[in-house]
């Protein structure tokens, strides 16, 4: 157990739709980084915050979207739902942004499939 | 950016056996890691390892920073260590600490 929990497991919605997925990082780390994996595509980094703040955005489309609140925790709001979004989403966190340690630290995953 | 390089993309081992896999990067980095994708799923830390040697029971790890490659050693092999072994690294150059992940090298163990 990483100490990264993610909510739901597995979720299955339909083409248009929008979903929340949520994610609390482990206890003391600020960092949150959000990743998908898909077939074609492989691990892909998304959208990273620190302490509240966007820090870094990768290929994440504009349908997509993310936040981290004041307790830490982070949600990815994925919009007008595509098939091609069905994937496995990772939620990572690490104690700092910067230093000489900054170790990443996965979560369980949540898996999407848009029907 | 940063290219990252995983050998070899499919592995065939008896239990029982060692191995070795590898993985190339195309720049300076200040993260590298090693990760374990089991069947369910789960991504799971083996190694931090942005430069030198570490050992955790059966499974070390040397990186080697000047030459950008790092090793993963699994000796002894067990039925369990099957899945996919995932690089990772962090590019210097990047003022993100995002992580880019290699293509993977997937192992199965037999009995």
């Amino acid at each position: 157990d990483s100490g990264v929990t993610q909510t739901p497991k597995h979720l299955i919605t339909a083409t248009g739709q929008r979903v929340t997925l949520r994610c609390s990082p482990r206890s003391g780390d600020l960092s949150v980084y959000w990743y998908q994996q898909s077939l074609d595509q492989g691990l892909q980094f998304l959208i990273q915050y620190y302490n509240g703040e966007e820090r870094a955005k990768g290929n994440i489309l504009e349908r997509f979207s993310a936040q981290q609140f004041p307790d830490l925790h982070s949600e990815l709001n994925l919009s007008s739902l595509e098939l091609g979004d069905s994937a496995l989403y990772f939620c990572a966190s690490s104690p700092r942004e910067r230093g000489a340690y900054n170790e990443q630290f996965f979560g369980p995953g949540t898996r999407l499939t848009v029907l | 950016g940063i290219q990252v390089e995983q050998s070899p993309p499919d592995l065939i081992l008896q239990e029982g056996a060692n191995s070795t896999l590898r993985c190339n990067f195309s720049d300076s980095v200040n993260n590298l890691q090693w990760f374990h994708q089991n069947p369910w799923g789960q991504l799971i830390n083996l190694f931090y390892i942005p430069s030198g040697t570490k050992q955790n029971g059966r499974l070390s790890a040397t990186t080697v920073a000047t030459e950008r490659y790092s090793l993963l050693y699994i000796s002894s092999s067990q039925t369990t260590d099957s899945g996919v072994y995932f690089c990772a690294v962090g590019p210097r150059m990047d003022s993100s600490y995002k992580l880019i992940f290699g293509s993977g090298t997937r192992l199965l163990v037999r009995p």
